[in-house]
């Protein structure tokens, strides 16, 4: 079984529609990410979490909210989805427990606001 | 702005050969680099890693090495193989705080031809 798991896979949905983003891991680890990937710009980071009550914002959090439900569990919102959030989103976990550690990814959600 | 840059979208050689993905920073301040991997529907995936102390790091067939004066990184693969064909990220991050700002450039796709 995958260490991070994010549903759905793929979503479509129409403008205005709030929809969540789920993501899942099983490693442990204390830190969460949200990140979405978009054509020639790579991965831009929408939000984290280093604890379940710690969540901060990243580069790019406009049109966005998360909630860290348990140390295993990290959801993404869009209250109101708009074309332009169509991307492939990424969840990450990491440790938090050294200094210059590794992110572990999950498969993606494949977004298409229409 | 974006401080990691990969400037080739793509990279095409032959099996056996070196493959060389290349990858320009402009944040002083970023201390570790890490390329990660990524194939199609799947997550991108941790490959190798470098600390600003260090200019050089091996693991296997994959080598990277830090310029710091002039801020560029480089993964060296040899000899490539059919299976290296994937997206390559570069990222770079500043501390052990800042872990969470990890920054990446666009990628680069290598093929590998047989």
């Amino acid at each position: 079984d995958a260490d991070v798991t994010q549903t759905p896979r793929n979503r479509i949905t129409k403008t205005g529609k709030r929809i969540m983003l789920e993501c899942s891991q099983t490693k442990g680890h204390d830190r969460m990410y949200w990140y979405r990937q978009d054509p020639g710009l790579g991965l831009r980071l929408i939000y984290y979490s280093f604890d379940v009550k710690d969540i901060n914002k990243g580069e790019i959090s406009d049109g966005y909210s998360v909630s860290r439900q348990a140390q295993a569990k990290f959801s993404l919102s869009l209250e109101s989805a708009i074309p332009n959030q169509t991307a492939l989103y990424f969840c990450a976990t990491s440790p938090g427990r050294r200094y210059q550690e590794t992110q572990y990814f999950g498969p993606g959600t494949r977004l298409l606001v229409l | 702005d974006q401080q990691v840059k990969q400037n080739s979208p793509s990279l095409s050689v032959q099996e056996g050969r070196i493959s060389i993905l290349n990858c320009d920073y402009t944040n002083s301040m970023f201390d570790y680099f890490l390329w990660y991997k990524k194939y199609p529907a799947e997550g991108p995936t941790f490959l190798i890693s470098i600390s600003s102390i260090k200019d050089k790091n091996e693991d296997g067939r994959f080598t990277v090495f830090l310029n710091k004066s002039a801020k560029h990184l480089s993964l060296h693969i040899v000899p490539s193989q059919p299976g290296d064909s994937a997206v390559y990220f570069c990222a770079a991050s500043a501390g052990y705080w800042n872990n969470n700002d990890m920054r990446f450039g666009a990628g680069t796709r290598l093929t590998v031809k047989p």
